[in-house]
């Protein structure tokens, strides 16, 4: 397996765009995560999934965050509309037990 | 308080020392402990398990302490490749759920 897929790698917006991150987990991974992580802040867990369905929303920052899994393979975190606060590298994880395999995350970057 | 408490370091190491960190959590109710690795600019990686008897892998040794919810890690014989972002993560529940990631510690082993 390809291990956790992230796209972009790297996403350079204006304050006010639609940003929409995706991520592909690992094939019969059940669970699925989207963290945040900054220099001031460090890692935050905003949302994660189990079986496709959102448990879990309560690190969401606010409205302008939302995110989707319409079926297993599939991921996306999207903010509307984004703010130059927004910036920084966002990592999407998946697991099936206790270790949870991280992708290589999207830098983003708003200005 | 922060679910999980790291101090930040940095931590300057000389080439073969022994160098520890410890890490703190709130929830008494805790579940599960990890150690995760961080390089720069990289995701996170699992480095080891932390089991309620200790345990050692090669030149680490991770224990727990319950009563004063805290977990440590120790690296013995440091090596330059061991310089990285050490990550404190705790789960709440008895799966992979909800892991809650400290803010990491970041050591530098000086040649």
């Amino acid at each position: 397996d390809a291990g956790v897929i992230q796209s972009p790698r790297h996403e350079v917006t204006e304050m006010g765009q639609e940003v929409t991150l995706r991520c592909k987990p690992i094939s019969g991974h059940d669970y699925l995560f989207w963290y945040r992580q900054t220099m001031m802040r460090g890692l935050e867990l905003l949302i994660y999934f189990n079986n496709n369905v959102p448990i879990d929303d309560s690190g969401m920052p606010e409205d302008r965050f939302s995110a989707k899994m319409p079926n297993a393979s599939f991921s996306t975190l999207k903010i509307q509309p984004s703010e130059p606060r927004d910036s920084a590298v966002y990592f999407c994880a998946s697991s099936s037990d206790t270790e949870a395999f991280f992708g290589q995350g999207t830098r983003l970057t708003v200005v | 308080r922060k679910e999980v408490e790291q101090d930040p370091g940095p931590f300057n190491v000389p080439e073969g020392a022994t160098v520890a960190f410890n890490c703190t959590y709130s929830n008494s109710a805790s579940q599960s402990f990890f150690w995760y690795r961080q390089d720069c600019r990289k995701e996170p990686k699992l480095l080891m398990s932390v089991y309620s008897s200790g345990n050692e892998d090669g030149r680490f040794t991770a224990q727990l302490n319950r009563a004063s919810q805290y977990i440590s890690l120790l690296i013995r014989d440091s090596k330059l490749s061991d310089s990285a972002t050490y990550l404190c993560v705790v789960n709440w529940g008895f799966g992979n759920e909800k892991l809650t990631f400290g803010t990491g510690t970041r050591l530098t082993i000086i040649p």
